[in-house]
């Protein structure tokens, strides 16, 4: 059974860094591309970042290009995000999602989520 | 930016009956390998998303032959044929040729 569990959420001001972790089970990690998603409280889904196999390709949407670090640890079945200069409008859900071996641009399984909140 | 746009925002459905979401995006999603890539998610209360249909019309593995999709270019609808208590959720879609992926506002649907 596919798992993914999201850990390193929590309650941040303006300005501070965090980094978020995800744990992946019951697949091969290591041939997969894996991707961030966030939700802010009652809004839609936004994309954030993806990482390829291999760490060969990495993505960023334009809200957190240069503020966030996407990297994966395939020993570890472990995916990352490092997110800097953290900002009031990046509090929202984040959610780890693994791409399809056929586009990995669709997210077959996700996370249960874990919160960010950015706030003085 | 390439822009997904749901309609309607939100939709009251009598279980058993039929609905219908409609989503489209300002640009082609019609990639030069013959494969049009856009997928279905649904977000049921307090629930992570997950995968309904891609590729306009593939169902992901579990999902109940009640939900279709439909469309080409850059006009889609997802069907539900018979609207059940378990499909109440927000209903997005997304657009996953261009970068970066995109979702649509969401479509909520609610039971009658």
């Amino acid at each position: 059974e596919v798992q993914l569990v999201e850990s390193g959420g929590g309650l941040v001001k303006p300005g501070w860094s965090l980094r978020l972790s995800c744990a992946a089970s019951g697949f091969t990690f290591s041939t997969y591309s894996m991707t961030w998603v966030r939700q802010a409280p009652g809004k839609g889904l936004e994309w954030v970042s993806s990482i390829s196999t291999r760490s060969t390709y990495i993505y960023y949407g334009d809200s957190v290009k240069g503020r966030f670090t996407i990297s994966r640890d395939d020993a570890q079945s472990s995916l990352y995000l490092q997110m800097n200069s953290l900002r009031a409008e990046d509090t929202a859900v984040y959610y780890c999602a693994k791409g399809t071996s056929y586009n990995w641009k669709v997210f077959d399984f996700w996370g249960q989520g874990v919160l960010v909140t950015v706030s003085s | 930016d390439l822009v997904m746009t749901q309609t309607p925002l939100s939709l009251s459905v009598t279980p058993g009956q039929p609905a219908s979401i409609s989503c489209k995006s300002s640009q082609s999603l019609l990639h030069s390998d013959g494969k049009t890539y856009l997928s279905w998610y649904l977000q049921k209360p307090g629930q992570s998303p997950q995968l309904l249909i891609y590729e306009v019309s593939s169902r992901f593995s579990g999902v109940p032959d009640r939900f279709s999709g439909s469309g080409s270019g850059t006009d889609f609808t997802l069907k539900i044929s018979r609207v059940e208590a378990e499909d109440v959720g927000v209903y997005y879609c997304m657009q996953c040729l261009h970068l970066p992926p995109r979702f649509g506002q969401g479509t909520k649907v609610e039971i009658k």
